[in-house]
């Protein structure tokens, strides 16, 4: 089955400090990746919807410039939270469709973010 | 709006079967999915559907109603291991997954 991975798998830092996560595609090539964010006991909320060489499409109360997304080629796609806070603590996840198979979402082991 | 509602917890013992329920309310569809989730990790696949039916895959089935708006999980035979979050997502007419809160399963010896 197509695999996603995720680095780091968690992620420990200070406030005001830069994160970057990243979200690859294994052995498919992913048309278009997502980013999710999820809090303790909530559902999946989609921050943004990134197509390869192109802007993201962020979600209406998603900040663009603090949640800073590339989509460098057809089998990555990264996160960088720019000057973290507290309340960016959160468990973030990536999806990735190959376009084909009802555009099955496959998800990557998300990543543990932990401001101090 | 669009909307996915499903219970946010539910008991089960061992052994037994259970159903979770999940309603939509959607712009456009195309195709409803389950999820589980154990704390701590991220989604994984369960089923599709996108006609109206049951979709038998070992333990687990789903069935749909499009014109209910409606969809169940069953999961027979239930196991320590199924106790995780079961999530509901509808994909709607821009192709994007529209999620419900999930369902909590807790199994009880």
């Amino acid at each position: 089955g197509a695999v996603v991975s995720q680095h780091p798998s968690w992620v420990i830092c200070k406030s005001g400090t830069s994160v970057k996560i990243e979200c690859r595609s294994l052995d498919f090539q992913a048309t278009t990746m997502f980013w999710y964010r999820q809090f303790p006991k909530q559902s999946l909320m989609l921050m943004a919807t990134s197509n390869e060489g192109s802007k993201a499409t962020y979600e209406q109360g998603v900040e663009k410039d603090k949640f800073l997304i590339n989509h460098a080629s057809l089998t990555l796609s990264t996160l960088t939270v720019t000057s973290a806070h507290p309340e960016d603590s959160s468990f973030y996840i990536c999806s990735a469709n190959s376009g084909v198979d009802y555009n099955e979402q496959f998800f990557g082991p998300g990543t543990r973010l932990t401001v101090l | 709006g669009q909307n996915i509602d499903q219970p946010t917890e539910m008991t089960a013992t061992e052994g037994a079967i259970v159903q979770i329920n999940c309603t939509y309310q959607t712009s456009g569809f195309n195709g409803l999915f389950w999820y589980q989730q154990h704390a701590g990790e991220a989604p994984t696949f369960l089923s599709y559907n996108v006609l109206d039916g049951l979709e038998e895959k070992g333990r687990f089935s789903s069935f749909l109603s499009r014109s209910k708006g409606y969809s169940y999980l069953l999961l027979k035979e239930l196991q320590m291991k199924d106790s995780a979050s079961y999530l509901c997502a509808v994909m709607d007419s821009n192709y994007q997954l529209i999620w419900g809160a999930g369902t909590k399963l807790i199994i009880k010896p």
